[in-house]
């Protein structure tokens, strides 16, 4: 099983459109969370860290369930600049250290 | 706002030659780390730094890897004898804590012929 599993899509959405993306995340010992956006060939960036009790940044949702190793991200009334993909990222403390790890990423485009 | 950089942007390189990726981290973050992106592949993480050594590799930092903090303000990345699967987009990042988010470079683009 992939350490972070992600529908690479692309997610082909109307501008105005809500759309959501799921996450699952396979070691239980992980202790944060984040949504991250990537733009073509460019650096990831930190989008959103997720909860359990849920958070809202403006237009996007974040949620965790630490029972069932799923987290998701709502985007609403999506814009054009929405267009990219964006990564589900789990961060884990290791023995030494502590690591990123990230999932495939999902595509979305946003349409006129 | 703060940023991460990394030079040079993109870097050339003939296989078999060693190359040096250089990042400066934010000022006041104390842990750093590099990663690479294969065209079309998720970011992958290579390895954490702290306190002046390595806190945590992966599997693809092998002997081929190394990193080192210098100085004050850069963290570099060489590769001594480069692979045609190096060739990757290399990201340095740095963080306050190890709870806190990260910070990326903009990235350094290798591709090895």
């Amino acid at each position: 099983r992939k350490e972070v599993e992600q529908d690479p899509g692309p997610f082909n959405v109307p501008e105005g459109a809500t759309v959501a993306f799921n996450c699952t995340y396979s070691n239980s010992a992980s202790q944060s969370f984040f949504w991250y956006r990537q733009d073509c060939r460019k650096e990831p960036k930190l989008l959103m860290s997720v909860y359990s009790s849920g958070n809202e940044d403006g237009r996007f949702t974040a949620q965790l369930n630490r029972a069932s190793q799923y987290i998701s991200l709502l985007i609403r009334d999506s814009k054009l600049s929405d267009s990219a993909t964006y990564l589900c990222v789990v961060h884990v403390l290791t023995g030494g250290g502590n690591k990123l790890t990230f999932g495939t990423g999902t595509q979305l485009k946003v349409e006129l | 706002e703060p940023e991460v950089t990394q030079t040079p942007s993109h870097q050339v390189t003939q296989m078999g030659q060693e190359v040096i990726l250089r990042c400066v981290p934010i000022s006041n973050h104390l842990y750093f780390y590099w990663y690479r992106q294969i065209l079309g592949q998720k970011v992958e993480f290579l390895v954490s730094f702290y306190n002046n050594e390595i806190s945590e590799k992966s599997e693809i930092f092998d002997d081929q890897f190394s990193v080192e903090r210098p100085d004050g303000s850069n963290f570099t990345l060489k590769i001594r004898s480069t692979k045609l699967e190096d060739s990757a987009m290399y990201f340095c990042a740095s963080s306050r804590d190890s709870n806190y988010g990260y910070t990326f470079g903009s990235g350094t683009r290798l591709t090895v012929v």
